[in-house]
């Protein structure tokens, strides 16, 4: 039980264009849920905390208005890439939390061309 | 310093050889979490813990609170042990991450 997917796992744009990762609770509602950034060789750095039905709250120093995080429902929870730019690129992971700890999504990898 | 400190940051053992990877905080915490990621990046929780110790097959995962340390061992390594483990502990509201120990278990 506690599966999060998310989609996609690998995504190549182009400069300038817009990217939206989806994590999706498969079979428990995360009221809460939590997008990373990971760079190569370093851990994983929160970027933002996101909670059902109201807006986002990001870490110091990320960009609200480049990394926007929607979480309508229960069980999904978007974050798109605005106007991305190669030093976007990045290894994307989210996570949300239930009874049990966390759980997190496969990860997305993202390449801006 | 960091608010949480891993050793190793590297490990290369032989396989079937008995693995410790350490972990030490600074801070308060409501739960301690042993991560491990793949190459491929996806991460599985190994272990959530608040106290005592927790054990699931050849893993077992310690926790001293007073001492704000905790411990990771593997028995009886594997190659397929081979993955970068984290250390991640809960102050409530999130997550604070280790550095990682990357472990290669060679045959």
């Amino acid at each position: 039980g506690a599966v999060v997917s998310q989609h996609p796992s690998r995504v190549i744009c182009k400069s300038g264009t817009s990217v939206k990762i989806e994590c999706r609770s498969l079979d428990f509602q995360a009221t809460t849920m939590f997008w990373y950034r990971q760079f190569p060789k370093q851990s994983l750095m929160l970027m933002a905390t996101s909670n059902e039905g109201s807006k986002a709250t990001y870490e110091q120093g990320v960009e609200k208005d480049k990394f926007l995080i929607n979480h309508a429902s229960l069980t999904l929870s978007t974050l798109t890439v605005t106007s991305a730019h190669p030093e976007d690129s990045s290894f994307y992971i989210c996570s949300a939390t239930h009874n049990y700890g966390y759980t997190f999504g496969s990860g997305t990898r993202l390449t801006v061309v | 310093k960091n608010e949480v400190e891993q050793s190793p940051q590297n490990l290369t053992a032989q396989e079937g050889e008995f693995i410790t990877i350490n972990c030490s905080y600074s801070v308060g915490i409501s739960a301690l979490h042993w991560l491990q990621q793949h190459p491929g990046g996806g991460i599985v929780s190994l272990f959530m813990l608040s106290s005592g110790k927790k054990k699931h097959g050849r893993l077992i995962a310690t926790i001293n609170i007073q001492e704000k340390h905790s411990s990771l061992h593997i028995t009886a390594s594997h190659p397929r042990d081979s993955a970068v483990y984290i250390c991640a502990v809960d102050g409530g509201n999130k997550l604070v991450f280790g550095a990682g120990t990357i472990l290669r278990v060679k045959s």
